[in-house]
């Protein structure tokens, strides 16, 4: 299976931050990769499919960059309702998920 | 809008059998296909398999193979998922999630989900 590193595991960051959480493939998944946040207690929500792509819904602070291996999730002005864990996801093959990023209040 | 209801909290012994339900609602059933995923306390996501609703084709994450069957129920439009031979390891939130599909209906499954269900907690313990 295709393993998914996340970094930083966590970060602190303030209302009004840009935040940037990276995603690396242990080998090529394309462009096939997506992000998920998840609060506590409630299901995933997916934000980003295909590396770049919005999900409908989301809003436009959050976007997504990369192919291949190397990947980034970015929130362009961090909003309360942010704070939160988020996880990559490869759709290449046999789907598998980072291990999670988890944004805290600074 | 589109809605997947999962059954209840379980609590089962070690070397019981658990069965949990999604009900699905708010778009056609037999469209898309549908994924479970778990989550163990404190930790992440682990992708166990998907069932195509329209078919009988099944696809389970080798680490589950033999311990897990997915089924569906048209008429109600329900899948189910089956884990045998429990151990504490297996305690987690199970989530039924929907393929997002690509393209014309019905869609080319994608392996990304885009609705999930509220999870419900199986508690693994003598």
């Amino acid at each position: 299976d295709i393993q998914m590193t996340q970094s930083p595991s966590s970060l602190s960051a303030s209302v009004g931050d840009r935040v940037t959480i990276t995603c690396r493939a242990s080998q090529t998944v394309r462009g096939y990769l997506n992000w998920y946040q998840q609060k506590p207690g409630k299901a995933p929500k997916l934000l980003i499919h295909a590396a770049s792509s919005l999900q409908s819904g989301v809003p436009s602070r959050f976007s997504g960059r990369g192919s291949g291996t190397d990947f980034t999730l970015i929130i362009s002005t961090l909003q309360p309702e942010d704070f939160a864990t988020y996880y990559c996801q490869q759709s290449y093959s046999t789907p598998t998920f980072g291990q999670g990023t988890k944004v805290e209040i600074k | 809008q589109v809605q997947l209801v999962q059954s209840g909290a379980e609590v089962k012994k070690p070397g019981a059998s658990v069965k949990v339900s999604c009900k699905a609602s708010g778009y056609t059933f037999t469209n898309y296909h549908m994924h479970w995923v778990r989550q163990a306390p404190g930790q992440g996501l682990e992708w166990m398999g998907m069932i195509d609703p329209s078919g009988d084709d099944t696809n389970y994450a080798q680490k589950f193979q033999g311990r897990v069957t997915m089924t569906k129920d048209t008429s109600t439009g329900t899948v189910y998922m089956d884990l045998g031979s429990l151990r504490s390891e297996d305690t987690a939130v199970y989530f039924c999630a929907r393929d997002r599909g690509y393209g014309v209906l019905p869609p080319a499954i994608a392996n990304l989900f885009d609705y999930w269900g509220q999870g419900t907690l199986v508690t693994v313990s003598s």
